[in-house]
Formats: structure tokens, C-alpha cells, sequence
């Protein structure tokens, strides 16, 4: 079935660095933009970053700009986000979602259960 | 970009009907029919409700519709059911070529 796992988080100091990994299963990965969204506690969700199937194009949060970037490796069906310079307000659940394409546009149809961050000293 | 709006909470009774909105600017919600909707309950995955202003993915109840008018988007859980409680967002596509949520609103049925 379609599936997204996200790992890599943990307790990080201020001023790290961390790096997230999703691994999907049960779709064509690379016909599908991935995006990554986070909830800090007691807050709502926040988008953080989309990259398109073929990795031709990235975005993030102009927020997020310069310390955030998010990689994928088509062949391992598997999107990054590598996170530098991390900060308290950087803590969070960091979910990766599948972007819908022709199967539902311009939307979040599948997620992963989130992988926790937590920025402390 | 500041998040969309949405109301922090609403409140309906069974078999009731609620109205959800999500506000934002002529630069997202009002020049894109790229809204969609989730449910999330705490620790879980969201869930896409609606997607591109009005429709629903196959699974969602045909309770739940969407529609816009202007900046504004809305969502509608008609015939409220126990399970429907949760948190909804919207988000909405914007002309940076980024995406932003609105802010979250707890529905609570009576």
C-alpha cells in the first residue's frame, strides 16, 4: 500500500545540524512532488518545503530559506530535509507528504507519522 | 507570508452543520483554486478532506464540501457526526510559488 516513513529525529543542540529521511513505497516516487510540514507544539501545522518529481525545482518557506534544504534520490524513493543552524523554534514534528499530482492536484493526499525534532542545550 | 485565517474553534451538535472559513489575500486564496483541506487529530497523519476548492477524494464523506468566494475559502461538515472531531486546516497554494496554512481550527461536536 502507499506508505511514507519518515526518520532521522531526535534531541539536537542549538546550532546543529539534523537530517530528516522519508522512504516511500507503493507509488511511482518520482512522478510525485514530496513536500515536508511541520507542527510545533501547541501550534499548527506549518509547510516547510516542496521539491518536485525530478528535483528540478525547490521551494521553501521564506522562513526556512538558507538553512533548510530538501534533496531526493529518485532511485532509493526517498526525500531529505537537511536542517543546519537548527533553533528551539525549529522543534517540531516534521511530517513528509506526497503532493496528490493528477490524482488529487495541488494537495497533500498521502502522509507519513511524522518524525520528532527537538532543539535543546 | 502570514498564515491564512481560520477561526480557532467552532461547535456543532450532532446532525448539525458547520461552516469553517479560511481567509487570505488576492495573492493566495483569491487568485488560486488551490485550497485544500485536512483533518488532523493529535499524533496521527493528517488527512486530506478536499481538495482544489471543492472536491473530495474517494473515502470522504459526502458531508464534507468546499467552496470560495473571493479571498475567503470554507469548509462544511454537514449532518456533524461524534467522529468529526478534530482539527482542520486549510492551505492554500500562493504567487511566491510556496504554500501556506491557515492557522487551525478545533471542531468540537456537543
Amino acid at each position: 500500500q502507499v506508505q511514507l516513513v519518515e526518520s532521522g529525529g531526535g534531541v539536537v543542540q542549538p546550532g546543529r545540524s539534523l537530517r530528516l529521511s522519508c522512504e516511500a513505497s507503493g507509488f511511482t516516487f518520482s512522478s510525485h512532488a514530496m513536500h515536508w510540514v511541520r507542527q510545533a507544539p501547541g501550534k499548527g501545522l506549518e509547510w516547510v518545503a516542496q521539491i518536485w518529481g525530478d528535483a528540478s525545482n525547490k521551494y521553501y518557506a521564506d522562513s526556512l530559506k538558507g538553512r533548510f534544504t530538501i534533496s531526493r534520490d529518485n532511485s532509493k524513493n526517498r526525500v531529505d530535509l537537511q536542517m543546519n543552524g537548527l533553533r528551539a523554534d525549529d522543534t517540531a514534528v516534521y511530517y513528509c507528504a506526497r503532493d496528490g499530482q493528477g490524482l488529487a492536484p495541488y494537495s497533500m493526499d498521502v502522509w507519513g507519522q511524522g518524525t520528532t525534532v527537538s532543539v535543546s542545550s | 507570508q502570514s498564515a491564512l485565517t481560520q477561526p480557532p474553534s467552532v461547535s456543532g451538535s450532532p446532525g448539525q452543520s458547520v461552516t469553517i472559513s479560511c481567509t487570505g489575500t488576492s495573492s493566495d486564496v483569491g487568485s488560486y483554486n488551490r485550497v485544500s483541506w485536512y483533518q488532523h487529530l493529535p499524533g496521527t497523519a493528517p488527512k486530506l478532506m478536499i481538495y482544489e476548492v471543492s472536491n473530495r477524494p474517494s473515502g470522504v464523506p459526502d458531508r464534507f464540501s468546499g467552496s470560495k468566494s473571493d479571498n475567503t475559502a470554507s469548509l462544511t461538515i454537514s449532518g456533524l457526526q461524534a467522529e468529526d472531531e478534530a482539527y482542520y486546516y486549510c492551505i492554500s497554494y500562493t504567487s511566491d510559488i510556496t504554500w501556506v496554512f491557515g492557522g487551525g481550527t478545533k471542531l468540537t461536536v456537543l
